[in-house]
This record gives C-alpha cells, sequence and structure tokens, in this order.
C-alpha cells in the first residue's frame, strides 16, 4: 500500500533562507508527484507536476525534484519570503489506479519577516 | 471562470441529521472527487466520479453517497451525521487521468458534528 511522508510536520525559517521541504514515498509505481500549496481556509493549488519520467521541475523560485528509485522528492524554495508561509503538500498519482492521489500529511511553513 | 466552487462553506449539525454538500465545476472537467482532510492527516477520498451519471468509491466511502447528475455538479450527502465525520471536505476536478493532468481544488467545506 503507498504511503507518503512528509517531513518535518512544520518548519519555521527568517525572510531570505533558501529551504527543503522533503517527500518520502513506499511505492515507485508512480504516474507522477504533485507538490501543493494550501492556504489557511482555503483549498489546494497546485505548484508543480512531475512525470515519472523527469527528474525536476522549476518555476520561479521553485525547485522540485523527484527521484523514484529512492522514494523521494525535494521542494525547494530559495529566497523565502513571508508570501511563501502556507502548508506545503506533496501527492502521488500511483499507477495501479490512476484517478486517486495519495496525499502526505503536509508541513506547515511559516517564513519570519 | 470561477474554477471549482463549494456550498456551504461552513456547517454544524447534531448527530444523525442529514445534509449535502454541493460541488460545481466550471471547466467541463469529466472527473470530480470528494476529499476529507483531518488535522494531522493527509487528503484522503471519499468517493469519485469519472463522468456524468457515474459514481465510485474511494479509501474511506462509509457513512456517505454521491451523485452526478449532471458533468459540473457532484453532491456528496450524509444521510446521518457521525462525530467521526466532523471534518474538512473539499471537492476537485480534473480534465482526465493522465500523467500531466492535475486536480483542481474547491475552498473546502468546514463540517461540525456535534
Amino acid at each position: 500500500k503507498q504511503e507518503v511522508t512528509q517531513i518535518p510536520a512544520a518548519l519555521s525559517v527568517p525572510e531570505g533562507e533558501n529551504l527543503v521541504l522533503n517527500c518520502s514515498f513506499t511505492d515507485s509505481a508512480i504516474y507522477n508527484l504533485q507538490w501543493f500549496r494550501q492556504d489557511p481556509g482555503k483549498g489546494l493549488t497546485s505548484l508543480l507536476l512531475i512525470q515519472s519520467s523527469q527528474r525536476e521541475q522549476t518555476s520561479g523560485r521553485l525547485n522540485a525534484s523527484l527521484d523514484k528509485s529512492s522514494g523521494r522528492s525535494t521542494l525547494y524554495i530559495a529566497a523565502s519570503q513571508p508570501g511563501d508561509s502556507a502548508t506545503y503538500l506533496c501527492a502521488v498519482r500511483p499507477r495501479d489506479s490512476s484517478y486517486k492521489l495519495i496525499f502526505g500529511s503536509g508541513t506547515r511553513l511559516l517564513v519570519r519577516p | 471562470n470561477a474554477g471549482v466552487t463549494q456550498t456551504p462553506k461552513f456547517r454544524v449539525l447534531k448527530t444523525g441529521q442529514s445534509m449535502t454538500l454541493l460541488c460545481a465545476q466550471d471547466m467541463n472537467h469529466e472527473y470530480m472527487y470528494w476529499y476529507r482532510q483531518d488535522p494531522g492527516m493527509g487528503l484522503r477520498l471519499i468517493h469519485y466520479s469519472v463522468g456524468e451519471g457515474t459514481t465510485a468509491k474511494g479509501e474511506v466511502p462509509d457513512g456517505y453517497n454521491v451523485s452526478r447528475l449532471k458533468k459540473q455538479n457532484f453532491l456528496l450527502g450524509l444521510e446521518s451525521a457521525a462525530p467521526s465525520q466532523t471534518s474538512v471536505y473539499f471537492c476537485a476536478s480534473s480534465p482526465g487521468t493522465s500523467g500531466l493532468d492535475t486536480q483542481y481544488f474547491g475552498p473546502g467545506t468546514r463540517l461540525t458534528v456535534l
């Protein structure tokens, strides 16, 4: 059974710092892995989607990597800003049930001014 | 485009009461989903639909029913609410299930069952 784990559960950093969020999954048979952002009281917004054949994706100050063989993904945020404060969730789409997303429990990020 | 909208935003129920949550999308997506999110846990799939008139069970379907009479709407029903159903409910939609398709989420409904 696919399980997704995110460490740490919470992170507090000063503004301007570069940071890395971690996601691990137990089964490498996936279609893709996605990183979402969730703001308090709001829905999820997709940040980056990495297909199983890809190693990384970049959008602005965000870079996500995927290592299927080790079951790991990282989300790198460069030059963090207070506006980056949110919960970040990773999710995998398993190959054996393509409609489903399996989510981690998220990392709650606070960027202090 | 409004994207994915959910009604209501908040609701308080007593044990045993029933209610229906409405999800609407204006992106002409085939697939729609209902998730629940509990503290310290990721989102878990309750039910999903692969097109108008179809529904299927997800990971945690017990105590819930769904209907998709129109392509743009997906309803989630609780027939007899229980305190264990206190949660935040998210609806999502996607155009398909290819490796490039992402899901678009609504803002959520916070439900408390007393």
